[in-house]
């Protein structure tokens, strides 16, 4: 079955050290999110990306960097830089084109900074 | 003002009750999204439509494209459907070729037994 993969589901960091969260999808999306989420708090785009090489800063991109070397690979890396990392990552994607295509989520990756 | 916003922000119903929740935005958009978060943290798309009624099983979607107005009804509500629901809205844009999603803050459900 198709869908979108995140991991890992659970991390823990030591505050100073950089960490990469995974996501891939086999859907065959141009189009790729990342999203963060703080309690009783909205998702917030971090990052997007419409196509290989190429990706855009989202609302709060400050303090993480992603890659997209390959359509279905869509990482993210949280930085010490950035000052509060702990929460809810989700990872999306979606068909782009002429019609507007349905969003896809993974199941998430909770970040804790100890 | 936020530019996709739900009502109610926190609904508690009874198993069996009608349950509607609401979502108003202020832009024009290509399509919207009805989603649901469950305690776990995953998302799961429920609809995504541009016109009319869509049904699935008891939920039902509809949307007022004049009006900027979108309501999820849930039929015949159970425990098991306790959840945030999103709404989600993609933008149309005219002058790029790409479009973001704006999200609703979301409307925590619970049903009790």
């Amino acid at each position: 079955d198709g869908g979108i993969t995140q991991s890992p589901k659970y991390l823990f960091r030591k505050e100073g050290q950089n960490v990469t969260l995974s996501c891939e999808q086999n859907l065959n999306h141009d189009a790729m999110y990342w999203y963060r989420q703080d309690p009783g708090q909205g998702l917030r785009l971090i990052y997007y990306s419409q196509i290989v090489n190429d990706f855009q800063k989202g609302d709060i991109a400050e303090g993480y960097s992603v890659s997209r070397e390959k359509k279905e690979s869509f990482p993210l890396t949280v930085t010490s830089a950035q000052k509060n990392p702990t929460a809810f990552y989700l990872c999306a994607s979606r068909r782009q084109g002429r019609t507007t295509g349905e969003l896809f989520f993974g199941e998430g990756s909770r970040l804790t900074v100890l | 003002k936020n530019e996709v916003e739900q009502s109610p922000q926190n609904l508690t119903a009874q198993e069996g009750e009608f349950i509607t929740i609401n979502c108003s935005y202020s832009v024009g958009i290509s399509a919207l999204h009805w989603l649901q978060q469950h305690p776990g943290g995953g998302i799961v798309s429920l609809f995504m439509l541009s016109s009319g009624k869509k049904k699935h099983g008891r939920l039902i979607a509809t949307i007022n494209i004049q009006e900027k107005h979108s309501s999820l009804h849930i039929t015949a509500s159970h425990p098991r459907d306790s959840a945030v629901y999103i709404c989600a809205v993609i933008p149309f844009l005219m002058k790029t070729s790409y479009d973001k999603v704006i999200f609703g803050p979301g409307t925590s459900l619970s049903v009790i037994p």
